[in-house]
């Protein structure tokens, strides 16, 4: 089925690892985001990429780097993880401007810093 | 910038009762809607939206937000709740005037159904 692919589901860390976070989409979209999302907090923009080429801040980027490898690909990196970043990450895919449009999310990732 | 507040945190009901889910945002000129819903670890999906022209909108399994310029809500409703409506509902905006190109949540309403 079409869609985002986010890997892993889970991950434990410890304090100061480093990991990235995948995620990829087949619907040929131009824009990709990252969010992460905490109890009582609602979704918190990452970063995102309008185009392949871009990327840019979003709310709380501290602690966090992207890469957009191509149209399909836009992963998230903890350089060097910390308690704090224990949450659910989502990524999600629009069409160019498709902020206006909706997103697609894929199923996220679970990522506990011990 | 924009914000979206969901009042509510937590919403219980019983089945077949209607249901109200509050949500307002932050005063612009103009503004894109949406609802989104969230099924136990599941990712979000996409309910319903406003993006122009006819102010309530409607999903297809029974909800509808009317979009409310004076009051700046989306307030989204269901005249009958099943057990399986119980889900988290994000409300979320963007605002296409600014050129930031990506959806503002709000905190997020779980809806708990009871039998």
């Amino acid at each position: 089925n079409a869609g985002v692919t986010q890997t892993p589901k889970f991950q434990v860390l410890k304090t100061g690892q480093s990991m990235t976070l995948q995620c990829a989409q087949d619907m040929n979209h131009n824009s990709m985001y990252w969010y992460r999302q905490d109890p009582g907090m609602g979704l918190r923009l990452i970063y995102y990429s309008a185009s392949e080429g871009t990327t840019d801040k979003g709310e709380v980027p501290n602690g966090y780097n992207v890469s957009r490898l191509n149209k399909r690909e836009f992963s998230l990196r903890l350089e060097s993880a910390a308690p704090s970043q224990t949450s659910v990450y989502f990524c999600a895919s629009s069409e160019q401007g498709g902020a206006n449009y909706g997103y697609t999310f894929g199923s996220g990732t679970r990522l506990t810093v011990v | 910038a924009q914000s979206v507040t969901q009042l509510d945190s937590q919403v219980p009901v019983f089945e077949e009762a209607p249901v109200e889910l509050r949500c307002n945002y932050s005063s612009s000129v103009s503004v894109y809607l949406f609802w989104y819903v969230q099924y136990p670890n599941q990712g979000l999906q996409l309910l319903l939206k406003y993006l122009s022209g006819s102010t309530l909108v409607e999903s297809i399994n029974g909800f509808e937000a009317e979009f409310n310029k004076s009051q700046t809500s989306f307030h989204l409703r269901k005249p009958s709740v099943h057990i399986s409506d119980t889900a988290e509902y994000f409300c979320a905006v963007s605002d296409p005037d600014t050129g930031r190109r990506a959806l503002t949540f709000g905190s997020g309403t779980r809806l708990q159904v009871q039998p």
